[in-house]
């Protein structure tokens, strides 16, 4: 059973654009919602994340929002660059281990 | 951040021989470690958790005399694949993280397996 539905599955952006990749989990006990970046051949390295007592969290070109109610989270990447161009991951995690659940992932491509 | 090391990042080794994979935390205890395993172009799945000083749970499906882990300290686990094939060929990845619920997961740089 996924538990953390990611969208879509791949990307194509040009240079310049905003990048937008979306998640929706379902176990309202998450409580931890970050976003990894991984590079082919490489592990996942953490980007940001969000707790849900707020509804936005910007870092630099990145930015998440969050909707508890309709239990979606989403992650934008303004002024999109090629060297963006990755697999990104949301996932979340309850407050009663660490275990993280992990969408199914994105390929983002920018275009010079 | 903190730095997970794993190593080796690459290993290509003969069916029926065993494989050991390294994850050091290198400046936190890591309370629990994580061990994945992802297939090309396809999400992280868990295969096991361990705790320092206990046994591993492994997620359902995952045999756990063919894949060992052991979490001596609370700077290193391992995983050992035992009696390779060219079906465990995949890329095994590592995460630790340190006290339950209010800490980052920190990810190894992978290892790429080839059994051949």
């Amino acid at each position: 059973q996924q538990q953390v539905k990611q969208s879509p599955q791949s990307l194509i952006v040009q240079k310049g654009g905003i990048s937008i990749i979306n998640c929706a989990y379902e176990n309202t006990a998450f409580d931890y919602f970050p976003w990894y970046q991984q590079f082919p051949g490489k592990g996942p390295a953490l980007l940001i994340a969000i707790r849900p007592d707020v509804s936005e969290k910007k870092e630099g070109r990145f930015t998440i929002s969050f909707n508890k109610s309709a239990k979606q989270f989403s992650l934008h990447i303004m002024d999109s660059q090629p060297g963006d161009s990755a697999t990104y991951f949301c996932a979340a995690r309850g407050n009663a281990g660490n275990m993280l659940t992990f969408g199914g992932g994105t390929r983002l491509m920018v275009k010079p | 951040g903190a730095v997970v090391s794993q190593h080796p990042s690459r290993v290509i080794c003969k069916s029926g021989t065993s494989v050991k994979i390294e994850c050091r935390s290198l400046d936190f205890q890591a309370t629990t470690m994580f061990w994945y395993r992802q297939f090309p172009k396809k999400s992280l799945m868990l295969m096991a958790t361990s705790n320092e000083g206990s046994k591993a749970t492994y997620e359902q499906g995952v045999e756990k005399d063919k894949f060992l882990i052991n979490h001596a300290s609370l700077t290193l686990s391992t995983l050992t694949v035992t009696s390779a094939h060219p079906e465990d060929s995949s890329f095994y990845i590592c995460s630790a993280t340190g006290h339950i619920g209010n800490t980052e997961a920190f990810f190894g740089q992978g290892t790429r397996l080839t059994v051949v």
